[in-house]
């Protein structure tokens, strides 16, 4: 039983770029959340998806990020017109329906470090 | 609000010392969850524990210790004869219960980074 796959695992990108992310959760889990870590800090919540709905996007920047879920297919985190600022590990996190923290938490993928140059 | 310290940004240990970090938390509500992650070198998140707000029993993994404190708002973790493999950085987070929204949202500290030296 695969668990949570990000992918790619590293990524660069020039300023201005695009950058896609991908998140594919665990085997039966519809519910997918992406943190962003920034060099020297902790997580912070960015937004939490289920399957073609944004639940809450309340972390997410206003501008230039979005996040889906489509029925098939993994979840994208999107980065337009990147910026050095975005440079950070992003880490992708899947919880079964209505389970939550009934289990040990969430269970989060290897992350994917976004460089911009 | 929500809120986790981790005051403790790096400590360096000799191998085989105890070593404890601590976590303070802030929340009104009345039934959240702790936890702590392991982050390695290799960058990934390592779940350890999960505590609920109910339960202040402390708990015990082989040399991983944790001391939940309800009345001092702090989930302290406690490695016992550290080794070099125990090098990491250390998050504690918090959640409260599902929100108007269903969002399970963690708030983590800043993280610890732990050196143990051979």
């Amino acid at each position: 039983n695969a668990g949570v796959m990000q992918n790619p695992r590293h990524l660069v990108r020039r300023r201005g770029q695009e950058a896609r992310l991908r998140c594919s959760p665990m085997k039966g889990h519809s519910h997918v959340y992406w943190y962003r870590q920034l060099p020297e800090e902790g997580l912070k919540f960015m937004v939490y998806l289920q399957k073609e709905n944004i639940i809450d996007e309340s972390g997410m920047p206003k501008e230039r990020f979005s996040a889906e879920f489509p029925k098939e297919g993994p979840s994208i985190l999107r980065i337009q017109q990147v910026v050095r600022g975005d440079s950070a590990a992003y880490f992708c996190a899947s919880s079964p329906p209505g389970q939550g923290l009934r289990v040990d938490g969430y269970t989060f993928g290897s992350g994917t470090r976004l460089t911009v140059v | 609000a929500q809120k986790v310290t981790q005051a403790q940004t790096e400590i360096s240990v000799v191998e085989k010392e105890d070593v404890t970090l601590d976590c303070v938390y802030e929340t009104r509500d009345t039934t959240y969850y702790l936890f702590w992650y392991k982050q390695p070198p290799s960058g990934e998140l390592v779940f350890l524990i999960r505590r609920n707000s109910f339960d202040e029993q402390n708990e015990i993994s082989g040399r991983y210790s944790w001391n939940f404190q309800k009345s001092t708002s702090s989930f302290n973790f406690t490695i016992t004869a550290s080794q070099v493999v125990d090098s990491a950085v250390y998050f504690c987070a918090l959640s409260e219960a599902e929100d108007d929204s269903g969002t399970y949202k963690y708030i983590f500290g800043t993280g610890t980074r732990l050196k143990v030296l051979a």
